[in-house]
Order: C-alpha cells, then sequence, then structure tokens
C-alpha cells in the first residue's frame, strides 16, 4: 500500500501563474517531508523540505505547505517558468528511518509560455 | 566540488549476464542508496547502506546485490540480468545520522536487458 500518494501525474500550468502540487501521505509517524525536482535523463535534485514541527517552508519561489491533521503537503510555484516543467517527487521519512525516503509516484509540470 | 557518480551512463546486456553499475560518491556520507526508477512506479528502494560492511535490502531486492567495502562506493549488481530489469537506475547518499536526512542524488545509469 502507498505511504506516500500524489495523485496528480500531470499538471499543466501558464508562465506567471501558480503551480500548486499535492501529496498526501498516511504514516503518521512521518516527520520529515522533501520535494525533489527531476529532468529528463538527470538525477532528481533536492528542491525544498519541510519538519513535521513546522507548517510552512519558503525558499523563493518556492514554499512547502504541511498540513498535519490532513496528513497533506504542497508545493507551491510562483510564478511559475517553463524552467520549471519537470517532473515533482514528494518524499517522506521518519526518525526512526535512519533517513530512508518513501517516495511518490510523481508529478509532470508543464509550464506553458 | 564534492559529487557522486555513476557509471556507465547507458548499458546495454543480454539476459542472463551478470552487470555491475558503479557509484561514488565524494561527500563522505555515511549512507547510500540505490534506486530504480520505472514508468508509473516512481522511485522505489533496491538496496541501502549506513557505513562499511553495512547492507540492507529494500523495497525491490531480489535479483540484486550490493557491497560496501569503502566510505566512497556502493556497486549494484544484478546476478542474472533479466528483461525485467531494464530500467534507469539511481545512486544516492545522505550524511545520515540526523534526523532531517536530505539524500542527493546521481546522474542515473539506463540499463537495457535483451
Amino acid at each position: 500500500d502507498q505511504q506516500v500518494k500524489q495523485n496528480s501525474p500531470s499538471l499543466s500550468v501558464q508562465e506567471g501563474r501558480i503551480s500548486i502540487l499535492n501529496c498526501d501521505y498516511t504514516n503518521s509517524m512521518f516527520d520529515y517531508f522533501l520535494w525533489y525536482k527531476k529532468y529528463p535523463a538527470e538525477g532528481p535534485t533536492f528542491l525544498i523540505s519541510i519538519s513535521s514541527i513546522k507548517d510552512k517552508n519558503e525558499d523563493g519561489r518556492f514554499t512547502v505547505f504541511l498540513n498535519k491533521s490532513a496528513k497533506h503537503l504542497s508545493l507551491h510555484i510562483v510564478p511559475s517558468q517553463p524552467g520549471d516543467s519537470a517532473v515533482y517527487f514528494c518524499a517522506a521519512s521518519s526518525g526512526g528511518s535512519q533517513g530512508n525516503l518513501i517516495f511518490g509516484k510523481g508529478t509532470k509540470l508543464s509550464v506553458k509560455p | 566540488d564534492a559529487e557522486i557518480t555513476q557509471s556507465p551512463r547507458h548499458k546495454i546486456t543480454e539476459t542472463g549476464r551478470q552487470v555491475t553499475l558503479a557509484c561514488h560518491q565524494t561527500w563522505n556520507h555515511n549512507n547510500m542508496f540505490w534506486y530504480r526508477q520505472d514508468l508509473g512506479h516512481g522511485l522505489r528502494l533496491i538496496h541501502y547502506s549506513y557505513g562499511v560492511q553495512d547492507t540492507n535490502k529494500g523495497e525491490v531486492s531480489d535479483g540484486y546485490s550490493v557491497s560496501r567495502s569503502n566510505t566512497e562506493d556502493l556497486p549494484l549488481t544484478l546476478e542474472s540480468a533479466a528483461s525485467s530489469q531494464t530500467s534507469v537506475y539511481f545512486c544516492a547518499s545522505s550524511e545520515g545520522g540526523v534526523a532531517a536526512d536530505t539524500q542527493y542524488f546521481g546522474p542515473g545509469t539506463r540499463l537495457t536487458v535483451l
């Protein structure tokens, strides 16, 4: 059973608008969440993370929101740029896992000029 | 700059052959991981290591093995390659020993088993 779910396989937005990528999880022991971006023919690159003691973390155009009661997190990209077009993976870990991550299946974001 | 590299980047092999994919990191990270990425499955963990001489099975370990003889390297071996092992393989490393641990990925190896 999937512990980390990204229910939207793809998302298309217009350049300059907001992109919102969603992720749901089932394991209440998860306490650290990450987003990775992946371009074709490259490895995933770390984008942003959030600890369960926070509900928001911001880094430039990227903001991650965490709703623990709903077991839901989202990544907001504002404003979206064509270079943001990539596959975005949500990942989660628990303190007892010694750093092992559980990944979602990814959402392919397309930003149209 | 510290980095993580994988070789080869592309490999074509035949069913039944033994194949070894290399992973090398210069961050002096304790933890190293191998994943495979397949359409519709995302990233699935094959094997991982928390340090020298330590190896552990992940979600999809059947048909794969790893060994960790030093901090920098974690080679992944396919004992007898099968067509189902055609995939893109990613190696990752992380510092380990910290609560909020971030993994850093290599560029990937595309393996085709004919």
